[in-house]
């Protein structure tokens, strides 16, 4: 099966504008969570979403944003960029069902390395 | 927030050597897991341990639990030079949200 993906890879922003990230899962994975990764705050969770509606959500200003599709692609969306969210963007997609059997690993894509000048 | 804190920070090894990395948490969890990361790239799922095991094994890697003192260990036996990368603790949640909650990581550098 192929992995994650995300796009794009890399992405430099002026502040105030506003970014769009994609995801597309692994084939059959239904759930899809977003972290944001600094070398001040680390790995932090933003949202998830399962069956294209958003089931966990971190703590980040509405500013962060996303949605999730039929075929379970998800796109984060940040408005009003500010300096601070310069950070790398990781999707991450599970099976989403039935995690209190299977647990819930996840897989991780290979990351969006947003900068914002 | 982060869950816990990750000791040591950074680890530095000779090829051959074993490697341990310990993670402490705070609140109580459903399971845990330990993640890979290849200097800024995404992360590989290592292992995952529930909160009723004790111990787990998967080749080189020795994962404990102990939900008593809410700390975790990951052993890597007999380690490369292809092990060095960061390595992440992650907690789920026995209740409430169950997104992964990250450890500060350890930076493991191996010399060959």
């Amino acid at each position: 099966k192929a992995g994650v993906t995300q796009t794009p890879r890399y992405l430099i922003k002026t502040r105030g504008q506003q970014v769009t990230l994609s995801c597309s899962p692994i084939s059959g994975h239904r759930s899809v969570s977003w972290y944001q990764q600094t070398p001040g705050q680390g790995l932090q969770f933003l949202f998830e979403y399962f069956s294209e509606t958003q089931r966990n959500k971190g703590n980040f200003p509405g500013r962060f944003s996303g949605r999730q599709f039929s075929n379970s692609r998800s796109e984060m969306n940040v408005s009003t960029l500010e300096l601070g969210d310069s950070a790398l963007y990781l999707c991450a997609s599970s099976l989403g069902d039935r995690e209190y059997l299977f647990g819930n690993e996840q897989y991780f894509g290979p990351g969006t390395r947003l900068t914002v000048t | 927030s982060q869950q816990g804190e990750e000791d040591p920070q950074a680890l530095s090894i000779q090829e051959g050597e074993n490697a341990t990395m310990n993670c402490s948490y705070k609140t109580s969890i459903n399971n845990l897991q330990w993640y890979r990361q290849n200097s800024g790239r995404g992360l590989v799922h290592l292992i995952l341990i529930r909160s009723n095991e004790r111990e787990k094994h998967s080749g080189r890697l020795r994962v404990t639990l102990d939900t008593s003192k809410k700390s975790s260990s990951l052993l890597i036996t007999a380690s490369r030079a292809a092990d060095t990368a960061s390595y992440f603790c992650a907690t789920v949640s026995d209740t409430g949200r169950r997104a992964l909650t990250f450890g500060s990581g350890t930076r493991l550098q191996v010399q060959p």
